[in-house]
């Protein structure tokens, strides 16, 4: 298994401004993505994350509002811009094992913007 | 597109009962099956994986998968109140990006 360690775990944000999520894994994987959750719905896609060049984005997802980094085979960043009350959600990290079979999860960052 | 369908439920049972969780796909290409398990505020957490037709048993647990009909199901025996959860059912394919359905709210009454 992997062990991801997400951070923050919550945070207040004004609107307007953005928020960058880390997300850090114990071990090298080769898959990462990055999920939305809105209260009461499943998962979500926003993206995967490639190493070393640009993340693939989901329909209805873009760049310009979900930048994502990815500088290597450990680390991840997702950063929500220009905030509004519509992006508050949990964001959750997932990378799928070495068997790439299981899929992990971070511990999720909730995000409320006011 | 792939898609997963769950009932959202919720479904209810008694304490000591099974729980049936049913779950249905469209991709028959699909390779993985998983049930996670999501408490409210909460990350989802793996609790069973299958990958070839029949049953498998962990525990309480019983994942049962017939490709055949695209269906997979999670069975819960003696079922507790700090089983009720959300349960998501997951299937993964080749390249493997995890493809969720909604989930099913799962409520154990004492």
């Amino acid at each position: 298994s992997a062990v991801i360690s997400q951070k923050p775990s919550r945070d207040i944000c004004q609107r307007g401004t953005s928020l960058t999520i880390q997300c850090q894994v114990d071990s090298q994987v080769t898959m990462m993505f990055w999920y939305r959750q809105q209260p009461g719905q499943s998962l979500t896609l926003i993206a995967t994350a490639n190493q070393g060049s640009e993340a693939t984005y989901e329909s209805g997802f873009v760049i310009d509002k979900f930048p994502i980094s990815r500088p290597n085979l450990t680390f991840s960043t997702l950063t929500v811009s220009n905030m509004s009350p519509e992006d508050s959600s949990i964001y959750l990290c997932s990378v799928v094992g070495q068997s790439n079979t299981e899929a992990f999860f971070g511990q999720g960052t909730r995000l409320t913007v006011v | 597109q792939k898609e997963v369908e769950q009932n959202s439920g919720p479904l209810s049972v008694p304490e000591g009962a099974i729980a049936s969780l049913n779950c249905t796909y469209s991709d028959r290409g699909s390779q993985s099956f998983f049930w996670y398990r999501q408490y409210s505020g909460k990350s989802p957490e793996l609790i069973m994986s299958i990958y070839s037709n029949g049953d498998k048993e962990d525990g309480r647990f019983t994942a049962q998968l017939n490709k055949a009909s695209q269906y997979v199901s999670l069975l819960i025996r003696d079922s507790q109140p700090s089983d009720s959860a959300t349960y998501l059912c997951v299937i993964g394919g080749g390249s493997y990006i995890p493809t969720f359905g909604r989930g099913t709210s799962l409520i154990v009454h004492p």
